[in-house]
């Protein structure tokens, strides 16, 4: 069974600290790999994908994949309380196909 | 990004009757759509994976007479929840695959939040 594994949280960091948001797969095979924020009462929305070793930047956040830890996590820089939120990581074997979702880490941005 | 409504966005009705909850990919064709529920303080749990034109599939645990789902064209599919009971109140959400900004990935509506009495 494929597994997507997250600490639930709530992660707790002050406003302008950088927030490390990390998740484990099973899945060996697994291609394509996305971070969704989530607000409370509302639906996720898309952060990030990322399908290659290494980093990946946009703005504030960071994406970062090792495939042979079966590892991805999220930073995010300059930690805004408009950031709290769930953070959801999700696998995929090909991009666009099922997602498998962790149970995601409940952040917290403090002014 | 991708655009996905939903509606209703909320709906409260009596036990028994029967809900249904219509997905459109606004801006794209979405060849396929997933359907998810969500429990309070729970993650995200697929129901079922429809495709335009063809029977949707299931995922295990989840009543297809139940939740019956319809995908009739590239751009709507809808979840309609028979008979229901306060045990299906839950948020309900649809994703749309499809192709932006030249990647192919999933995109969320803005979910249906689903009160049985």
């Amino acid at each position: 069974q494929k597994e997507v594994e997250q600490n639930s949280g709530p992660l707790s960091v002050p406003e302008g600290a950088i927030a490390s948001l990390n998740c484990t797969y099973s899945d060996r095979g697994s291609q394509s790999f996305f971070w969704y924020r989530q607000y409370s009462g509302k639906s996720p929305e898309l952060i990030m994908s990322i399908y290659s070793n290494g980093d990946k930047e946009d703005g504030r956040f960071t994406a970062q994949l090792n495939k042979a830890s079966q590892y991805v996590s999220l930073l995010i820089r300059d930690s805004q309380p408009s950031d709290s939120a769930t953070y959801l990581c999700a696998v995929s074997s090909n991009a666009g196909n099922m997602l498998t979702f962790g149970g995601g880490t409940r952040l917290m941005v403090k002014p | 990004g991708a655009v996905v409504s939903q509606h209703p966005s909320r709906v409260i009705c009596k036990s028994g009757t029967s809900v249904k909850i219509e997905c459109r990919s606004l801006d794209f064709q979405a060849t396929t759509m997933f359907w998810y529920r969500q429990f309070p303080k729970q993650s995200l749990m697929l129901m079922a994976t429809s495709n335009e034109g063809s029977k949707a599939t299931y995922e295990q645990g989840v009543e297809k007479d139940k939740f019956l789902i319809n995908h009739a064209s590239l751009t709507l599919s809808t979840l309609t929840v028979t008979s229901a009971h306060p045990e299906d109140s839950s948020f309900y959400i649809c994703s749309s695959r499809g192709l932006a900004g030249g990647t192919d990935t999933q995109y969320f509506g803005p979910g249906t939040r689903l009160t049985v009495l």
